[in-house]
């Protein structure tokens, strides 16, 4: 067990719809990652928040947002899904916000299913 | 181009035989190597982590060597047992002046057999 935790584990929607996943990094880490992985690629990093402030943008779709709120906690939105967007979404945390040099500490993903 | 290539895409071993997973990048400036293991549907799980000037790092049954002049590195993994199969990723980071940057290996399945 990580110590970051997500929810909901599952998630099935339809395309158009919009949907929230929902990350709470380990106890004393200040940063959010945040990574998609689909069936026929590797790991892409979408976004990652330091303390309530956005750090680094990756390939994050324009339909796609993330905040990192004041208890630290970070919310994925995704809106006008399509059948594309079906992927494991991971929330990573690390102490500080030293992507390069830190290690991070992967929570167990949300699987999105878009019908 | 950054780009981190992972070979073999696959791989089939008998429990208790040994296996070594490659990684050759082409990522610059370079800061650290690092080799996470993700069993399937689960979040990856870091094993190593190397910088330019360290040559091997062990992590139990899993040791991990980096060449940065010929910008290769491998894993590998000693005895294996069943519970090694999982996806190996292979992640490196590169340094900017403003920030840092993790660039991802399309990972090694690696199935270890009874």
């Amino acid at each position: 067990d990580s110590g970051v935790t997500q929810t909901p584990k599952h998630l099935i929607t339809a395309t158009g719809q919009r949907v929230t996943l929902r990350c709470s990094p380990r106890s004393g880490d200040l940063s959010v990652y945040w990574y998609q992985q689909s069936l026929d690629q590797g790991l892409q990093f979408l976004i990652q928040y330091y303390n309530g402030e956005e750090r680094a943008k990756g390939n994050i779709l324009e339909r796609f947002s993330a905040q990192q709120f004041p208890d630290l906690h970070s919310e994925l939105n995704l809106s006008s899904l399509e059948l594309g967007d079906s992927a494991l979404y991971f929330c990573a945390s690390s102490v500080e916000g030293s992507s390069y040099q830190e290690t991070q500490y992967f929570g167990p993903g949300t699987r999105l299913l878009v019908l | 181009k950054n780009q981190v290539e992972q070979s073999p895409q696959s791989l089939i071993i008998l429990e208790g035989k040994n296996c070594t997973l490659q990684c050759n990048y082409t990522v610059s400036p370079f800061s650290n190597l690092r080799w996470y293991k993700q069993d399937t549907g689960r979040g990856p799980v870091s094993l190593t982590i190397m910088t330019f000037s360290e040559n091997t790092k062990s992590n139990g049954r899993y040791t991990a060597t980096l060449d940065a002049d010929t910008k290769q590195s491998s894993l590998h993994i000693t005895a294996s047992q069943l519970s090694d199969s999982a996806s190996y990723i292979c992640v490196v980071s590169a340094i900017y002046n403003q920030g840092g940057k993790l660039i991802f290996g399309q990972g090694t399945e690696l199935s270890v057999k009874p």
